[in-house]
C-alpha cells in the first residue's frame, strides 16, 4: 500500500510570490489533514477535510492560504502570496475513518526568500 | 485549550542506555496520546498510542502509560539502539467533536555507539 505523498519535496521562492503544494491520501482514506511546522515550534494543525468537504479549518493562519481537495482525492495547499513567516515544513495526513491514527507524508520544506 | 509539554532536546545517549523522554499534557475531556518518530529525513510514523487511562502502548521496544492522574505519557526504552536516533513527538487528539492532533515541539535523541 502507497503511503501518503507530498510534492515537491522542496519548494525555494520568493516573498510574494506564490506555491502550491499538493498531497495524495493513501487510497481510500477519507480523512486528509494540513499541519506545518514553523522553524523552532510546534507542529500545527491547519485543517481537516472530510472528502471535499472541509471540517475543520480552525487552525488556517490567514486567508492568504487555500485549501482544496475536489473529488475528494488529493489535496492542494496554496499560498499567496507567500510571506516570509510562511516558511517551515508542511505535512499532509490521512486516515480512513475520523479516530484512526494518522499516517503522515514525508512533508514539504517551503522555504521563502 | 490543549497542550502538550515534552523534555526540550537534545538528548544524547550512549547505545544500551535506558532513555525516557517526559511528556506531559493539557486537555479538556479524554484525550487520546500518541507518540510519533521522525527519522531522519523521513515524515513522522506513529509509534505508538493510548486511548484511555492505564493504557499502555507499546512498539519496537518503547513503551508510554497514559497516566490520567498526572496527565502524562512518558517515553521509555529499556536500551536504545544507535538506530533509535530521530525526533520524538508526544501529541494529543481531544476528540471532542475534533480530530486534529496537538503536538510537542519534539525532542531529539542522538545515540552513539
Amino acid at each position: 500500500e502507497a503511503g501518503v505523498t507530498q510534492f515537491p519535496s522542496h519548494s525555494v521562492i520568493e516573498k510574494g510570490q506564490t506555491v502550491t503544494l499538493r498531497c495524495d491520501p493513501i487510497s481510500g482514506h477519507d480523512n486528509l489533514y494540513w499541519y506545518r511546522r514553523v522553524m523552532g515550534k510546534e507542529i500545527k494543525f491547519l485543517l481537516h477535510f472530510v472528502k471535499e468537504s472541509k471540517q475543520d479549518e480552525s487552525g488556517m493562519p490567514n486567508n492568504r492560504f487555500l485549501a482544496e481537495r475536489t473529488g475528494g482525492t488529493y489535496s492542494t495547499l496554496k499560498v499567496q502570496p507567500a510571506e516570509l513567516e510562511d516558511s517551515g515544513v508542511y505535512f499532509c495526513a490521512s486516515s480512513q475513518d475520523l479516530g484512526q491514527p494518522q499516517h503522515f507524508g514525508d512533508g514539504t520544506r517551503l522555504s521563502i526568500l | 485549550g490543549n497542550s502538550v509539554t515534552q523534555m526540550e532536546g537534545p538528548v544524547t545517549l550512549s547505545e544500551e542506555a535506558f532513555l525516557t523522554i517526559n511528556c506531559t499534557y493539557t486537555a479538556t475531556g479524554y484525550p487520546s496520546l500518541f507518540w510519533y518518530v521522525q527519522y531522519p529525513g523521513e515524515g513522522l510514523q506513529l509509534l505508538l498510542k493510548a486511548t484511555k487511562a492505564d493504557d499502555k502502548g507499546s512498539n519496537k521496544g518503547f513503551e508510554a502509560t497514559y497516566r490520567k492522574e498526572t496527565t502524562s505519557f512518558h517515553l521509555e526504552k529499556g536500551s536504545v539502539q544507535v538506530s533509535d536516533s530521530a525526533v520524538y513527538f508526544c501529541a494529543l487528539r481531544s476528540g471532542a467533536g475534533s480530530y486534529q492532533l496537538t503536538f510537542g515541539k519534539g525532542t531529539k535523541l542522538s545515540v552513539i555507539p
